[in-house]
């Protein structure tokens, strides 16, 4: 299972674009890509998956280099409520393995 | 859909008390995963199950941790006997596939 790295905090301005990065340098051919959010005090929330090209969904998109050893989760306009902390992991299958995430910040 | 339900929300006891936490999982999703998270350790994969079936234990901190899944609409974690060191919050989350887990509200475990 590949492990990931990412900035420990990050801060935007509402209505923003926010571009948040994870290396994942010792990722298989078929390990996928996940991003999860986990806002005050709940579980961690899906955001998005995805393997070799980019995706979107109505959450944010996801930029995946093209060696995939580092990839972008880009929210298009940051609001307060997207203050969270967001994991990035890579796994395949069973091999699962949170991260320690980066600290989004988000200033009115 | 409820979403994933976990209880009890929060849990006291005492140091060498047998502990259970409850997950039903979202209908229809065929996996189902255990996590602790710790301020220290953050967030750990305990044990996941595949249709009823555990696949992957290695996260498992030890014999008194042990996990069921009876049917495909129930699943417990059990302590016994739990420590101080065992205080966290377990998640239960479930997943019609490998992509997408869906997480429980979490349990919040102190043990005095």
């Amino acid at each position: 299972d590949a492990k990931t790295t990412q900035p420990n905090s990050m801060e935007s301005n509402e209505e923003e674009p926010v571009h948040l990065p994870c290396n994942h340098s010792t990722i298989s051919g078929t390990d996928y890509i996940h991003w999860y959010r986990q806002l005050p005090s709940q579980g961690p929330e899906y955001v998005i998956h995805g393997l070799t090209s980019n995706v979107n969904n109505r959450m944010a998109s996801l930029a995946i280099a093209e060696d995939r050893k580092s990839s972008t989760l880009i929210l298009h306009r940051a609001t307060l409520r997207d203050a969270a902390v967001y994991y990035c992991n890579a796994y395949n299958f069973n091999k699962f393995y949170f991260g320690s995430g980066t600290k989004l910040n988000v200033k009115p | 859909d409820a979403g994933v339900i976990q209880s009890p929300r929060h849990e006291v006891t005492e140091m060498g008390q047998e502990v259970t936490l409850r997950c039903k999982p979202i209908s229809g999703h065929n996996s189902l995963f255990w996590y602790r998270q710790t301020m220290m350790r953050g967030l750990e994969l305990l044990i996941y199950f595949n249709n009823n079936v555990p696949i992957d234990d290695s996260g498992m901190p030890e014999d008194r941790f042990s996990a069921k899944m009876p049917n495909a609409s129930f699943s417990t974690l059990k302590i016994q006997p739990s420590e101080p060191r065992d205080s966290a919050v377990y998640f239960c989350a479930s997943s019609p596939s490998p992509y997408e887990q869906y997480f429980g509200p979490g349990t919040r475990l102190t043990v005095t």
